[in-house]
């Protein structure tokens, strides 16, 4: 069974910084792309970030760019997002998601999500 | 790095077929074959409807079903139940290599 565990979230003021970890379970982790998608309160879904299964390709929405770091560690098949500079706007659930075999592009498998609020 | 468009809402009665639009640009749902519909619930997280414009996951009813022309895809889902009652949402592979998601569309069975 496909597990996805997140981890890391909390309360944390503007300016400040928090990392994101992704216990990943029931697959063959480096044979997947991986993504961090966020959800803010009562909002819709946004993709932040991407991984490619040997970590050489990463990519990122625009309004992250710089701030937060995608890195994933094959040997202990967890996916983690350093977040930096945060601002109000990254009050959000994050979710860990895991990409599909091969050539398909999707979303299949979603962990429960953490909660990332930011606020002084 | 705009959101696709969709509906804010769509509605139906049991047994109805409804549509949901999603519309983006050349730059993403007009040149690959790359959108996928989600599926939340409140308080849930998402599952996965369909890929690659028109494929279904093992285990997702074939009353879903999608579709795509030019900068416009759509999901319809046929034979509405109770169930079905959901916020569904479009996704899309872009020219950047990012991916975008759509706005939105929340879907009440009447």
């Amino acid at each position: 069974e496909v597990q996805l565990v997140e981890s890391g979230g909390g309360l944390v003021q503007p300016g400040g910084s928090l990392r994101l970890s992704c216990a990943a379970s029931g697959f063959t982790f480096d044979n997947y792309w991986m993504n961090w998608v966020r959800q803010a309160p009562g909002k819709g879904l946004e993709w932040v970030a991407n991984i490619k299964e040997d970590g050489s390709e990463k990519y990122y929405v625009d309004s992250v760019k710089g701030r937060f770091t995608i890195s994933r560690d094959n040997a202990e098949n967890s996916l983690y997002l350093q977040m930096n500079s945060l601002t109000v706007e990254d009050t959000a659930v994050y979710y860990c998601v895991r990409g599909l075999w091969g050539r398909s592009v999707g979303f299949e498998y979603w962990g429960q999500g953490t909660l990332v609020t930011v606020s002084s | 790095q705009s959101a696709l468009t969709q509906p804010a809402s769509v509605s139906g009665s049991p047994g109805q077929s409804i549509t949901i639009s999603c519309t983006g640009t050349s730059s993403d749902v007009g040149d690959y074959n790359y959108v996928s519909w989600y599926q939340q619930h409140p308080g849930k997280a998402p599952k996965l409807m369909i890929y690659d414009v028109s494929n279904r996951p093992s285990g997702v009813s074939n009353r879903f079903s999608g579709s795509k022309s030019g900068n416009t895809a759509s999901l319809t889902i046929s034979g509405l139940q109770a169930e079905d009652e959901a916020d569904y949402y479009c996704n899309s592979y872009t020219s950047s290599r990012t991916r975008v998601f759509g706005t939105g569309t929340k879907v009440t069975v009447l």
